[in-house]
């Protein structure tokens, strides 16, 4: 079986500060881990996503993640917030070269402060 | 390039009735998967189509069912509607080795 813990239910930080927004998981097997955005009465939008090579990923939106397996985590990071960056956002993972579905963590709420 | 697109976008139904829900997938996308979103939770994996066949799904009861046509597109079926079916249903598109694309969602209010 595979989870995904978001240990933080929101995450407050004033505008121009950088952000990390936590993610641990847990599969058996290699994963593949995503960030997804959701904005309000809306759907998910990918912001990155971690197969394979280079531990640091780019994203969208000057989002990046850093994988790091000794920890097993995959926490976001934005160097310089923006209020428009405030939005519920997801952790997923699912074993690679299956075909299970992904397994989100319960999200958290990023809250940019002016 | 369209981006998955899903039908109808709000649903109010009664308890004990059916509902299907209507799902296309972004261009060149060939798997299609559904998960449910409760008010305040992550998403949950109903389950995946790929060849017209399910292929993955998650723990879900069998009064969710679902097809995929010949041009991709799915629909989600759930029978014999409870109160705790009220969500928002979310369609997921991809391909072999791909990222998933979302649609925005159908939000089913069950009364």
């Amino acid at each position: 079986a595979q989870s995904v813990a978001q240990p933080e239910d929101q995450v407050n930080v004033a505008e121009g500060n950088p952000l990390t927004v936590k993610c641990t998981y847990s599969v058996s097997g290699n994963p593949y881990l995503f960030w997804y955005v959701q904005y309000p009465n809306r759907g998910l939008q990918f912001l990155l996503k971690y197969i394979t090579g280079d531990n640091l990923v780019k994203g969208s939106y000057g989002f990046e993640a850093e994988f790091n397996k000794s920890q097993t985590s995959f926490h976001l990071k934005k160097p310089s917030a923006l209020v428009s960056d405030s939005a519920l956002y997801f952790c997923a993972v699912r074993v690679g070269g299956g075909a299970d579905g992904l397994t989100f963590g319960k999200g958290t709420h990023l809250i940019i402060q002016p | 390039d369209a981006g998955v697109t899903q039908s109808p976008t709000h649903l109010i139904k009664t308890r004990g009735q059916q509902v299907t829900l209507r799902c296309s997938p972004k261009s060149g996308h060939d798997t299609v998967s559904w998960y449910q979103q409760a008010l305040g939770q992550g998403p949950q994996f109903i389950f995946q189509y790929y060849e017209e066949e399910e292929r993955q799904r998650g723990n879900f009861p069998d009064r969710f069912s679902g097809h995929q046509f010949p041009n991709y597109s799915s629909e989600l079926n759930v029978n014999a509607l409870l109160l705790g079916d009220s969500a928002l249903y979310l369609c997921a598109s991809s391909s072999t080795g791909g990222g998933y694309t979302f649609g925005s969602g159908t939000r089913l209010t069950v009364v």
